[in-house]
């Protein structure tokens, strides 16, 4: 079975400053690992997705992730945080074609 | 290209009643997978289905919820004799069926039990 840990459900940055989200998860085979964004009352938008390719995968405004096997870690990482970020993170497992499992979420806040 | 579509995007029910959520999938996908996201929580896988099959049903509860995936038109979740307990968000995504397992998410209905 799979699952994912996000640790921290609230992050607090500063506008300008580096953003790191983190994620680790568990899988009894080679997973596929996703993190989806999600702003107030909305769905949830795909900002970028490790599929067994390149292990730095960069996604859509400026965040990208690196998939580290040896820490079974996938941290969302962003170098500028911009007030547009704020909104709701989540790190997802899955093992190929099937159901996605969530990690429970990390609310990042920007302040000016 | 349009996205998922989910509606109604705001469902208000009463105890006991029934709560239909509809969801159009994206052009050209035949998967589909539905999400319930409580508050203040993640989502929770409830069930996946393929044209006219159930493939997962393992997040679904036991009694009251069923869905179903017709050969012409939009899936259906429905849930019977509703409780309080069922207030949630429910999304709704699709994928194209190939490996990378890639799901486009809907805007979710929001269903509210009174």
């Amino acid at each position: 079975a799979q699952s994912v840990t996000q640790l921290g459900s609230h992050v607090s940055v500063s506008e300008g400053a580096l953003v790191l989200l983190r994620c680790n998860y568990s899988s009894s085979v080679p997973p596929y690992l996703f993190w989806y964004v999600q702003y107030p009352n909305q769905g949830l938008q795909l900002l970028l997705k490790y599929t067994s390719a390149a292990t730095l995968v960069k996604g859509i405004n400026g965040f990208e992730a690196e998939f580290k096997k040896s820490e079974t870690s996938f941290h969302l990482t962003k170098p500028s945080a911009h007030m547009s970020d704020a909104a709701e993170y989540f790190c997802a497992v899955s093992t190929g074609f099937q159901k996605l499992v969530f990690g429970t979420g990390t609310r990042l806040l920007v302040s000016p | 290209n349009a996205g998922v579509m989910q509606n109604p995007r705001h469902l208000v029910r009463r105890r006991g009643q029934e709560a239909r959520l509809r969801c159009s999938p994206m052009k050209g996908h035949s998967h589909v997978y539905w999400y319930r996201q409580l508050p203040e929580e993640g989502l929770k896988f409830m069930v996946y289905l393929q044209k006219e099959n159930i493939i997962d049903e393992s997040g679904m509860p036991k009694e009251r919820f069923s869905a179903e995936f017709p050969k012409e038109g939009p899936s259906i979740l429905r849930i019977q004799q509703v409780v309080r307990g069922d207030s949630a968000a429910y999304f709704c995504a699709s994928s194209p069926g190939d490996n990378n397992n890639e799901q486009f998410f809907g805007p979710g209905t929001r269903l509210t039990v009174l």
